[in-house]
């Protein structure tokens, strides 16, 4: 079965400084692969998608993503941490007939002090 | 409305209610979503429709569980005899076409609590 393990649970990085989040995924074939973000009474919002093609992968808000196949990893990073990136992060993989059924891990909730 | 807006946001209710959770996604997406997620959890999925109809409902936990979307636009949520651990925030999404096509426009949510 397809699963999704983000291994930290809550991050806090000083604003300006460089962010990593890590995401390993367990799927059979080429998987579609997302990262969503979370903020406090607001919706789960698209941040980046990968489907095929270039492993590193652009999204909004400063926020990039590289496919590593031999790794089973799909890491979010960005350069340059804002107060306003404090959320949670959740990374998908898309399963099903389709990649219709996003499979999501548990999130990274990101802390960041000033 | 602009984004995709579910009701009620919040729903308190006793063991053994029933409950409906209703969804309006955005205008002209063909797909909707219904997600659960529990404190501490990613969403976890529970049905896709496309169209009127459901096309993956393999992640309704059991029978207590129904939803339907008649005209291909608005969707209900329901939950028959409701338990303290169907206690969640009930997400709906939806998009143009599909997930591995398309963005998933996820709603605020509705936050169920059985006591």
């Amino acid at each position: 079965a397809q699963s999704v393990t983000q291994p930290d649970i809550h991050i806090t990085v000083s604003e300006g400084a460089s962010l990593e989040l890590r995401c390993n995924y367990s799927y059979g074939a080429t998987p579609y692969l997302f990262w969503y973000v979370q903020s406090p009474g607001q919706g789960l919002q698209l941040l980046l998608k990968y489907f095929s093609g270039d492993t590193l992968v652009q999204g909004i808000k400063g926020f990039e993503a590289e496919f590593k196949r031999s790794q089973s990893s799909f890491n979010l990073r960005k350069p340059s941490v804002h107060w306003s990136d404090a959320a949670e992060y959740f990374c998908a993989v898309g399963a099903g007939s389709g990649g219709n059924k996003l499979v999501f891990g548990a999130g990274t909730i990101l802390r960041v002090k000033s | 409305g602009a984004g995709v807006s579910q009701t009620p946001s919040n729903k308190v209710t006793e063991k053994g209610k029933y409950v409906e959770l209703r969804c309006d996604p955005i205008s002209g997406h063909t797909a909707l979503y219904w997600y659960r997620q529990s404190l501490g959890q990613g969403p976890e999925f529970l049905i896709y429709f496309q169209g009127t109809g459901a096309a993956d409902d393999s992640g309704l936990p059991n029978d207590r569980f129904f939803a339907v979307r008649p005209e291909g636009s608005v969707s209900t949520l329901k939950i028959q005899r409701t338990e303290r651990g169907d206690s969640a925030v009930y997400l709906c999404a939806s998009s143009l076409t599909s997930a591995t096509t398309g963005e998933l426009f996820f709603g605020e949510g509705s936050r169920l609590t059985v006591l």
